[in-house]
């Protein structure tokens, strides 16, 4: 089946900093979609891409759809203590089944 | 606006043992989505449904797992009987359909179900 590899798979930084992650795929994916899970609760929708090269922004988020719609990338802008948890890519390519990546957890220093 | 209901939120369970999990999804939502999460990795879908009917139920084990939505709100999901690989959170998650017949992969999840199988 469909897999996404999403790197890196955690990172520790420190209060303030700007975070990047990514999720890679060897199928195409007609949509491209980043989840937040917090611990003890289910993932949230932080940003939903659904063209090739599109560049969307949620507050501090930003991702981007890429170009040969085999990947997609994240960023959050100086980095918040409430931006800990994991961060999930999902891809969509046809109907309706929807596929995580194995996710990146995020740790913050204050 | 109500969210994702789902319980129990914990089960602890021997073995061969059976065990149910309810979801009650978002009013007006005609999808529901069912989603084992083993600790460390990502939600693996198991079954979706779109109204009371199936859409996908590929990576359901269907030897132990069924799953069943009436009269299109509800739905429950079991396990009988349970293995020790089957401790995991299981997520209910639900999703307007799209005019077009298509999902835009904006699901709405609930808090999960924590199966631990002793």
């Amino acid at each position: 089946g469909q897999q996404l590899n999403q790197s890196p798979q955690s990172m520790f930084i420190q209060e303030g900093e700007d975070v990047s992650m990514n999720c890679t795929s060897s199928s195409i994916f007609n949509t491209w979609l980043w989840y937040k899970q917090d611990p003890g609760e289910g993932p949230v929708l932080l940003i939903a891409l659904y063209k090739a090269g599109e560049l969307t922004s949620n507050g501090r988020l930003t991702a981007q759809f890429g170009i040969t719609r085999k990947d997609s990338f994240l960023n959050i802008s100086a980095s918040i203590p409430s931006d800990v948890g994991i961060y999930f890519c999902a891809g969509l390519f046809t109907g309706n089944m929807l596929t995580f990546g194995g996710g990146t957890r995020l740790m913050v220093k204050p | 606006e109500a969210g994702v209901a789902q319980s129990p939120r914990y089960k602890i369970i021997e073995k061969r043992q059976s065990v149910a999990f309810w979801c009650n999804p978002i009013s007006g939502h005609a999808t529901l989505y069912w989603y084992q999460q083993i600790l460390g990795q990502g939600p693996k879908l198991l079954i979706q449904f779109q109204n009371n009917g199936v859409v996908d139920d590929s990576q359901l084990p269907k030897d132990r797992f069924s799953a069943e939505r009436l009269k299109g709100v509800d739905s429950t999901l079991k396990i009988q009987p349970a293995k020790l690989e089957d401790s995991a959170v299981y997520l209910c998650a639900s999703s307007l359909e799209y005019p077009q017949g298509w999902g835009t992969g904006e699901l709405f999840f609930g808090e999960g179900s924590r199966l631990t199988v002793l």
